[in-house]
């Protein structure tokens, strides 16, 4: 079976400073997607980034990076240059071939951005 | 305004009575989903409709009773509802395919089920 384990139920970042958030995943699958959302207070869900397990380079989408190392099933957000708007929970999810229409979630991680 | 919408946005009811959730999307999409969101568990996978289809019932009560007329809308009906069931439940939609695309969600719906 598939898990998701996110560490770190709260974070603190000062405004501008990069931050990471920290998943790691357990799959006996080859194949397999890790996306991360961030959910405001509002509660939308809102993708961040995907990550293929076939993907050599580590996926980044604006301020956004992760961090993937297979080998360690981890699978790390970096948020650089911390915004008081990134103020949220995030949330860690895993896909696989067999089914991807169904994700595994993590427990997510709250994080404030201070000024 | 959202690509997903949901209403209502909160809704207090007791466990006698019956209600529905709505859910709209404006993408295109091809599949919608139901989500649990409950205080510190994981986001609960509830049902799936593809092309309009039920693929996905992942042990849920028969007093949660889905319903997806066309691929753009969706509902679920709620009737004897429990305490326990009190939740954000999170409505989404994403493009099925070989390779399937992100899911897009709404804003969910606060229910409190006194």
């Amino acid at each position: 079976a598939q898990k998701i384990t996110q560490t770190q139920p709260g974070m603190f970042v000062q405004e501008k400073e990069a931050v990471t958030l920290d998943c790691t995943y357990d799959t006996s699958d080859q194949s397999y997607g890790l996306f991360w959302y961030k959910q405001p207070s509002s509660g939308e869900m809102i993708f961040l980034i995907y990550q293929g397990s076939y993907d050599e380079q580590n996926a980044t989408e604006g301020r956004y990076s992760l961090n993937f190392q297979k080998a360690r099933k981890s699978a790390n957000l970096v948020i650089s240059a911390s915004q008081l708007g990134d103020s949220a929970m995030y949330f860690c999810a895993i896909s696989h071939a067999g089914n991807n229409r169904k994700l595994i979630w993590g427990l997510g991680t709250s994080l404030a951005v201070n000024p | 305004e959202t690509g997903v919408t949901q209403t209502p946005r909160h809704l207090v009811m007791g466990m006698t009575n019956k209600k529905s959730l709505k859910c709209e999307q404006h993408l295109g999409h091809n599949a919608m989903y139901w989500y649990k969101q409950s205080a510190k568990k994981p986001l609960e996978l509830m049902f799936v409709y593809s092309l309009e289809e039920r693929v996905e019932n992942n042990s849920v009560p028969s007093r949660f009773s889905p319903e997806c007329p066309n691929s753009s809308h969706l509902f679920l009906h709620l009737h004897t509802l429990q305490p326990e069931d009190s939740a954000l439940y999170l409505c989404a939609s994403s493009q099925v395919g070989p390779i399937t695309g992100e899911l897009f969600f709404g804003e969910g719906s606060r229910l409190t089920v006194l």
